[in-house]
């Protein structure tokens, strides 16, 4: 059975810090992963999704690696500012349309 | 472009009642979700669809039914509401191939 973790799974840093945000799965049979970003209150925002033939993608300050043969991912945000403080969560897709989700990281960017 | 809609936002139960959340995309997409929310978690999958007529169970499907009749709609019923369906509801949608998956905002519900 896939079970998707997110370490850690609280994190607080000062504004401008470049930041590492991880993901780990334990079946590498995946589709794709994707991360998402959820407001308090909110629904989810697609971040990135990584086909499972691809080692990264990027979009602005984002970068996200896929690492099947691990079963790792991470997600780099650079120069964080206070307007990206949110729970982060990936989730990983197996062949049957299925997303399997980790319990997130609630991310804090102080000024 | 509304994307993936869902209502009500917010409801509060009475243990034993029933309900319906609805849930309406636009993108005329063949794959609807429906996933729950407990706090400080991430999303368990309840039903999926992968197209109109055919639907088929995820992780969490006790003390739920749903119906897939047209592509743009997919209905989750609860039957029967308990204080263990207390979460945040939502509903996404993904095109041909289910590549990415399109969330809406989600229903609040609490059974007291």
């Amino acid at each position: 059975k896939q079970e998707v973790t997110q370490i850690p799974a609280a994190l607080s840093v000062p504004e401008g810090e470049n930041l590492v945000l991880n993901c780990s799965f334990t079946d590498s049979a995946i589709y794709n992963l994707q991360w998402f970003r959820q407001d308090p209150g909110k629904g989810l925002t697609s971040l990135l999704l990584i086909q499972s033939s691809q080692r990264e993608q990027t979009s602005g300050r984002l970068n996200a690696s896929l690492d099947k043969s691990s079963g790792r991912s991470t997600l780099y945000i650079a120069a964080s500012q206070p307007g990206d403080s949110a729970t982060y969560l990936c989730a990983v897709r197996d062949s049957s349309y299925k997303l399997i989700f980790g319990s997130g990281t609630r991310l804090l960017v102080r000024p | 472009n509304a994307g993936v809609t869902q209502t009500p936002k917010f409801r509060i139960l009475k243990i034993g009642q029933s309900m319906t959340l609805q849930c309406t995309q636009d993108m005329n997409h063949n794959y609807m979700y429906w996933y729950r929310q407990d706090p400080g978690m991430g999303l368990k999958l309840i039903y999926y669809s992968v197209g109109a007529g055919i639907t088929d169970k995820g992780e969490v499907p006790n003390g739920y039914n749903v119906s897939r009749s047209t592509t743009e709609d997919f209905p989750l019923r609860l039957e029967l509401a308990a204080p263990s369906q207390t979460s945040v509801y939502f509903c996404a949608s993904s095109g041909q191939g289910a590549y990415e998956q399109y969330f809406g905002p989600g229903t609040r519900l609490t059974v007291t």
